[in-house]
């Protein structure tokens, strides 16, 4: 069974700062898709930036870049010149395209200080 | 386009009690999960449906009922129940590439 590993429960990061949310995951599948999801204290759970297993290069989307290792299995989110707003639960997930299941990790609460 | 959406928003429950949990989608998605949120425990899935008339079991499913009848909806039936069952619950409507979450249901049995 697949396993997603989050060790970071709480990070903290100035404003306009840099910060790596740490993921890993154990699979023995090779094609997979791997996400990350804010959550806000709204409990929404929105996108952030998802990598196709099969592609070599990291996603990014704006501020928001991975590190995608795939021999490693690791999944690091990277948020550049952090806000305000980026304060939230952050979720890594892991999407077997065998079965379709989607498995979280326990979450990593970001504070960002001003 | 509602996208996916949940009732009630809270409940609250006596043991033994039971419910259903209503979610519905309008973008014609075949696969719809059920999760629940525990603090420090992240999402973890309940049931999954991958069409109409077909259902299968996540990471907790016990003391959980699914159906899916048709393509829109997919309720999660709670038959008795039980303290250990308050949380909040996510229903999410999925491709493969993205999941669109609905905005949660609180439980919360006494």
């Amino acid at each position: 069974a697949q396993t997603v590993t989050q060790s970071q429960p709480e990070m903290s990061v100035q404003e306009a700062e840099t910060v790596t949310l740490s993921c890993t995951y154990d699979t023995s599948e090779s094609d997979y898709y791997l996400f990350w999801y804010k959550q806000p204290p709204s409990r929404q759970m929105i996108l952030v930036i998802r990598q196709e297993a099969y592609k070599q290069q990291n996603a990014t989307e704006n501020r928001f870049s991975v590190n995608f290792q795939k021999a490693a299995k690791s999944f690091s989110l990277k948020i550049s010149d952090s806000q305000l707003g980026d304060a939230a639960m952050y979720f890594c997930a892991y999407r077997s395209l065998r079965t379709d299941k989607l498995i979280f990790g326990t979450g990593t609460r970001l504070q960002v200080f001003p | 386009n509602a996208g996916v959406t949940q009732t009630p928003k809270f409940q609250v429950l006596k043991t033994g009690q039971s419910m259903t949990l209503q979610c519905a989608q309008d973008m014609n998605h075949e696969y719809m999960s059920w999760y629940r949120q525990d603090p420090g425990m992240g999402l973890r899935l309940i049931h999954y449906s991958v069409g109409a008339g077909i259902t299968d079991q996540g990471e907790v499913p016990n003391g959980y009922n699914v159906s899916r009848s048709t393509t829109e909806d997919f309720p999660l039936r709670l038959l008795s129940a039980a303290p250990s069952q308050t949380s909040v619950y996510f229903c999410a409507s999925s491709t493969p590439y993205e999941q669109y979450f609905g905005p949660g249901t609180r439980l919360t049995v006494t």
